[in-house]
């Protein structure tokens, strides 16, 4: 069975310091996708990223950055110079090749990131 | 492009009654889920819908339902309300069936209060 865990479950600091929020995820499919998605306190889950299991790559988009490492099954996400807007829920996510398509979302429990002045 | 749409916002209902949320894609997109998001329990899985048919459902009981309609949007009832059904619901889509790589778009979710 698939599985998420995000051991962070909250935290704190202060505006213009990095922070990586930590995602470990357990799968037995070669194929598979993972997420991260913000949630702001509004309520809307926001989509930030999508990697697939065979593109190894970093990336780097404005401040957020992921690194998808396979060999420790680990998918974590930076944010440099961080800012109170920067303030929600961050969850990452897996999803597995499905009989039929679609895909059903395993979620992890979620790190509470709040950025002080 | 208008989001993915859910109403009502807020609902306050009593041990055994029944509800009904409702969510509207995104244009374009066939496949509508369901999420629960109860404090303390993180986001759990309910229900996948598809092309007007009911593809996947999480470990939910069955007076956890729902349907899609012709148009792709979609409502999800549930019966005989208990006080643990306390929580967020969030509806999202995505591009259906073939698109299992396709990022979920989610609403505002419906917050749902039994007393």
């Amino acid at each position: 069975a698939q599985k998420v865990t995000q051991a962070q479950t909250e935290i704190s600091v202060v505006e213009k310091e990095d922070v990586t929020l930590d995602c470990v995820y357990e799968t037995r499919d070669t194929t598979y996708y993972l997420f991260w998605y913000k949630q702001p306190p509004s309520g809307e889950l926001v989509f930030l990223i999508r990697r697939n299991s065979f593109d190894e790559q970093n990336e780097i988009s404005g401040r957020y950055s992921w690194n998808f490492q396979k060999s420790t099954s680990s998918f974590n996400f930076t944010i440099t110079a961080s800012q109170v807007v920067d303030s929600a829920v961050y969850f990452c996510a897996l999803s597995e090749r499905r009989t039929g398509g679609g895909n059903k979302l395993t979620f992890g429990t979620g790190t509470q990131l709040k950025v002080e002045l | 492009e208008a989001g993915v749409t859910q109403s009502p916002t807020h609902l306050i209902k009593t041990r055994g009654q029944q509800v009904t949320l409702r969510c509207s894609p995104i244009s374009g997109h066939t496949s509508v889920y369901w999420y629960q998001q109860a404090l303390g329990l993180g986001l759990q899985f309910l229900l996948w819908y598809d092309e007007g048919e009911e593809r996947n459902r999480g470990n939910f009981p069955p007076r956890f339902s729902g349907r899609q309609f012709p148009n792709y949007s979609s409502e999800l009832n549930v019966n005989a309300l208990e006080l643990e059904d306390s929580a967020l619901y969030l509806c999202a889509s995505s591009l259906g069936t073939g698109g299992w790589d396709q990022p979920q778009h989610f609403g505002d979710g419906t917050r749902l209060s039994i007393l």
